[in-house]
């Protein structure tokens, strides 16, 4: 079964603290998304990667950064938490872009304090 | 104005109900559309692609009116099962990239 695996399901962090969510897929996808989901707003794009030591910004980047060293692993980094940055983050990845066939995973819950 | 707007609902209908969502999209130039499905407290799962031509799978039809710029899904026969949010999923061509936009979603409530 394929899967995404996010590395926490649920993380509570003190403001100002630097944050790593990590994201592996196996499927052998190019293209790998982070997304934040809070009520009344729906999923709002963080950052995307087409490919290895690709990253390009999505609709809200500001205070955060990513990094994919290898092709199943996407790392969100949140440079300094704030406690608007509580939400919940979902990674995704895909066999192509446009919006078709996103595999996501579970999500982490992250609460900053 | 949102690229994609949805009515998050709740809707409440009874089980054997036939319910349907609309998905109304601002930009013209949107190329493709999906209907994804989202359990409490669970990720987003691809339900079904959208055609021009209209796509049914099961008790689920989801269609695409460009002309007034809308998708819809209907489910017939409704299950408890079937309780969940509907995300309508828009994309289109942006600098090079496929811009993706996900609606808030449409909460289904199927009740006994």
């Amino acid at each position: 079964d394929v899967k995404v695996t996010q590395s926490s399901r649920y993380l509570v962090k003190r403001t100002g603290e630097k944050v790593f969510l990590e994201c592996v897929q196996d499927m052998d996808h190019e293209n790998m998304f982070w997304y934040r989901q809070d009520p009344g707003l729906g999923l709002r794009l963080i950052y995307f990667s087409y490919d290895v030591k690709m990253k390009e910004k999505g609709d809200i980047p500001e205070g955060y950064s990513v990094s994919r060293e290898k092709k199943e692993r996407f790392s969100l980094i949140l440079e300094s938490a704030s406690t608007n940055q509580t939400s919940m983050y979902l990674c995704a990845s895909s066999p192509g872009t446009g919006g078709y066939g996103y595999t996501f995973g579970s999500g982490t819950r992250l609460t900053v304090v | 104005r949102k690229e994609v707007e949805q009515d998050p609902g709740p809707f409440n209908v009874p089980e054997g109900a036939t319910v349907a969502f609309n998905c109304t999209y601002s930009n013209s130039a949107s190329q493709s559309f999906f209907w994804y499905r989202q359990d409490c407290r669970k990720e987003p799962k691809l339900l079904m692609s959208v055609y021009s031509s209209g796509n049914e799978d099961g008790r689920f039809t989801a269609q695409l009116n460009r002309a007034s710029q809308y998708i819809s899904l209907l489910i017939r026969d409704s299950k408890l099962s079937d309780s969940a949010t509907y995300l309508c999923v828009v994309s289109r061509s942006s600098g090079g990239y496929q811009k993706v936009t996900f609606g808030i979603g449409t909460k289904l409530q199927v009740i006994p």
